[in-house]
């Protein structure tokens, strides 16, 4: 059965780069028909899609919102896909996600979730 | 633009049906989406796709009282027999050139 699970700070400070690793255990990152997505949920609020790419880490799509602050990246030895957003402000607090995505020459829909990981930003 | 359009809010009684509406903005009508259900405290959970031609697919281990349908740019999630359960928020979410995106979505409460 596949799971996913996120890890990383809890906290972050304002101007820094918040980092997230999604641990895949139960099925192989490296799969043709997938993508790795996050997506992230401030308190109270709705879902918002950060970004998505396939296991070689060449192809990937970022929300354009966010665009200029994130990068992801993916490590087939370790099965285990990060995030990393810079600059970071009280609006990024939020619960992230980490899910994989069906789809085979473009990520389409969020077919299994991660639990979620709550990060704050304050100093 | 595309875009997806949720009511905030539902509400149905305990046993009874409720319909769920997820709408396509202008020119997206052929998309398909994808439900998601939020149960209070956790993480999201995929329920199914939906088609525009209103067939669906949906995940590992979704109840039959679950199902999907479509009309025109607007995309169904139907719940029957109503689960105290069931009461959760519900998200629709489509995918186009680039980029995915989410509803805003429902708050169904069980009465």
């Amino acid at each position: 059965q596949l799971q996913l699970q996120e890890s990383g700070p809890g906290l972050v400070k304002p101007s820094e780069t918040l980092s997230l690793t999604c641990n895949v255990s139960g099925g192989s990152i490296s799969g043709d028909s997938y993508y790795w997505g996050w997506i992230r949920q401030p308190p109270g609020k709705g879902l918002e899609w950060i970004g998505s790419l396939y296991y070689s880490g060449s192809t990937y799509y970022y929300n354009p919102s966010l665009k200029s602050r994130v990068a992801m990246s993916v490590d087939t030895s370790k099965n285990h896909y990060s995030l990393r957003l810079s600059s970071v402000t009280a609006a990024d607090t939020a619960i992230y996600y980490c899910a994989r995505c069906s789809g085979f020459s473009s990520p389409n829909y969020f077919d299994h979730w991660g639990q979620g990981t709550l990060v704050t930003v304050s100093s | 633009q595309l875009v997806l359009t949720q009511s905030p809010s539902a509400s149905a009684s305990l046993g009874a049906s409720v319909r769920l509406t997820c709408t396509l903005s202008s020119g997206h009508r052929t998309y398909a989406i994808a439900w998601h259900q939020q149960q209070p405290e956790k993480g999201p959970r995929y329920l199914m796709k939906v088609n525009s031609d209103g067939s669906h697919s949906k995940g590992d281990e979704i109840p039959d009282r679950f199902s999907g349908s479509s009309s025109g740019a607007e995309r169904y999630l139907v719940i029957s027999s109503l689960h105290s359960e069931d009461e959760a928020d519900y998200y629709c979410q489509t995918w186009g050139t680039d980029i995915q995106m989410f509803g805003g979505g429902t708050k169904l409460t069980v009465l």
